[in-house]
């Protein structure tokens, strides 16, 4: 039962530089959700895809970029990372569409920023 | 723009006290869900809530939803130190490009 898989789990970067973070379901799920944490912020909503071939900007998009892959996969994107992007950021699925469904989040992922 | 306020952001309390966690929403909503994070972990569903009036317990935990008042409440009865955790509330809308928006959690922390 692996659920929802985010990789890495762990980054530090320096300004400037890009990279992406990975997350992948299991559970057939139609909806996935790329969220950031940071102290005293609760849950922000970066971008979300309701579906495959579909994204949707969030409450923070900018600075990240998104790419669906499939059903399976959403990727998070920074492509000249900046020290406000430290942050944990969550991946998450649901079913999605008409009747309640809960999100399954992974692990989190801690990147900073210098 | 649908907005979730959740208050008190931070709370302390002694074991066996009883309070409650209040979340409001801006706009109107079908769905109502309350999560649990413990420290450094991930998240965890405790309740989704679908209907206006609509009560749920676990436990110690007693979540309800007012859709006219656009308010929903998590109570704690009688509270242990395993409850302590950072718990938020989270609404989306129906048919409505399936975006989910978290409030900023409350921080509950139980003295022994």
């Amino acid at each position: 039962n692996a659920g929802v898989t985010q990789t890495p789990k762990f980054q530090v970067l320096k300004t400037g530089q890009s990279m992406t973070l990975q997350c992948a379901q299991d559970m057939n799920h139609n909806s996935m959700y790329w969220y950031r944490q940071d102290p005293g912020m609760g849950l922000r909503l970066i971008y979300y895809s309701a579906s495959e071939g579909t994204t949707d900007k969030g409450e923070v998009p900018n600075g990240y970029n998104v790419s669906r892959l499939n059903k399976r996969e959403f990727s998070l994107r920074l492509e000249s990372a900046a020290p406000s992007q430290t942050s944990v950021y969550f991946c998450a699925s649901r079913l999605g569409g008409a009747g309640a469904n809960v999100l399954t989040f992974g692990a989190g992922s801690r990147l900073t920023v210098l | 723009e649908l907005k979730v306020e959740q208050n008190p952001l931070f709370l302390s309390m002694q074991e066996g006290k009883n309070y409650t966690i209040y979340c409001n929403y801006s706009t109107t909503s079908d769905r109502l869900y309350w999560y649990r994070q413990d420290p450094g972990k991930s998240l965890e569903s405790l309740f989704v809530l679908l209907s206006n009036g609509a009560v749920k317990q676990e436990g110690r935990l007693m979540a309800s939803l007012d859709t006219k008042a656009r308010l929903s409440t998590l109570h704690i009865t009688a509270a242990v130190h395993d409850l302590s955790a950072t718990y938020f509330c989270a609404v989306d809308i129906l048919n409505r490009d399936d975006k989910i928006i978290f409030g900023k959690g409350t921080r509950l922390h139980i003295l022994p």
